[in-house]
């Protein structure tokens, strides 16, 4: 199966530490969509790329949120000095143009 | 986007149909209906999505009224594992507008029992 993966699965952090997240999409998809999901609630865009530049970004996605997609095809999102309402479930998603986006497992991310 | 409105919870028994409503009564011509599922702590689940036309897939089948004002999801032999919360989901179609982003509302917790 070569959907969308997302490493780690889980992460614990301690306030104050910087946490990175990767996303590998479907292989020839162009866009890569960000998203975070708190307990209860449906996933939030936070941003997306389409190939290597970042077009969209939510005002969700403070100064200390960064994504990069460096050559179109993984990317990262660092969240640095976490808070403790960092803590979320964060996922991706991968699409061909404007086609459906399919889905990551996600990460869940709990700041101590 | 135009908003979508779902019933919070519905049950459906194993093996029936599972039919489940979606009112989008402000959608643009340009937006198109997609629904997606998210079983309990996964990625949510691409199932299908139509424009105005009744769409079927190997997963469900999308029906659209005329108005485009409503949609149902159609789960034709529901199972234990279709317990999931079902988001429908407005969405600009092409090149225009917030094409790029999906607004999830809260959905509709469909449980499917034995």
């Amino acid at each position: 199966d070569t959907g969308v993966s997302q490493d780690p699965r889980h992460k614990i952090t301690k306030r104050g530490q910087n946490v990175t997240f990767r996303c590998d999409p479907i292989s020839e998809h162009n866009r890569l969509y960000w998203y975070r999901q708190t307990l209860g609630q449906g996933p939030e865009f936070l941003t997306y790329f389409q190939n290597e530049a970042q077009l969209e970004k939510s005002r969700l996605l403070s100064d200390r949120f960064s994504a990069e997609r460096p050559k179109g095809s993984f990317s990262t999102l660092e969240i640095q000095r976490t808070e403790q309402g960092d803590s979320a479930m964060y996922l991706c998603a991968s699409s061909l143009y404007t086609g459906p986006q399919y889905f990551g497992p996600g990460t869940r991310l709990t700041v101590l | 986007d135009a908003k979508t409105t779902q019933p919070t919870s519905m049950d459906c028994a194993e093996g029936r149909a599972a039919n489940l409503p979606c009112n989008h009564s402000t959608i643009s011509g340009n937006e198109y209906v997609y629904w997606y599922r998210q079983i309990h702590s996964q990625g949510p689940q691409y199932i299908i999505h139509g424009l105005k036309n009744n769409e079927t897939n190997e997963m469900a089948s999308l029906i659209i009224t005329e108005d485009r004002k409503s949609s149902t999801l159609i789960l034709p032999h529901a199972t234990l594992r279709d317990t999931a919360v079902y988001y429908c989901i407005v969405r600009v179609g092409g090149s225009g507008g917030s094409n790029y982003k999906l607004t999830f509302g809260k959905g509709t917790l469909l449980t499917v029992n034995p």
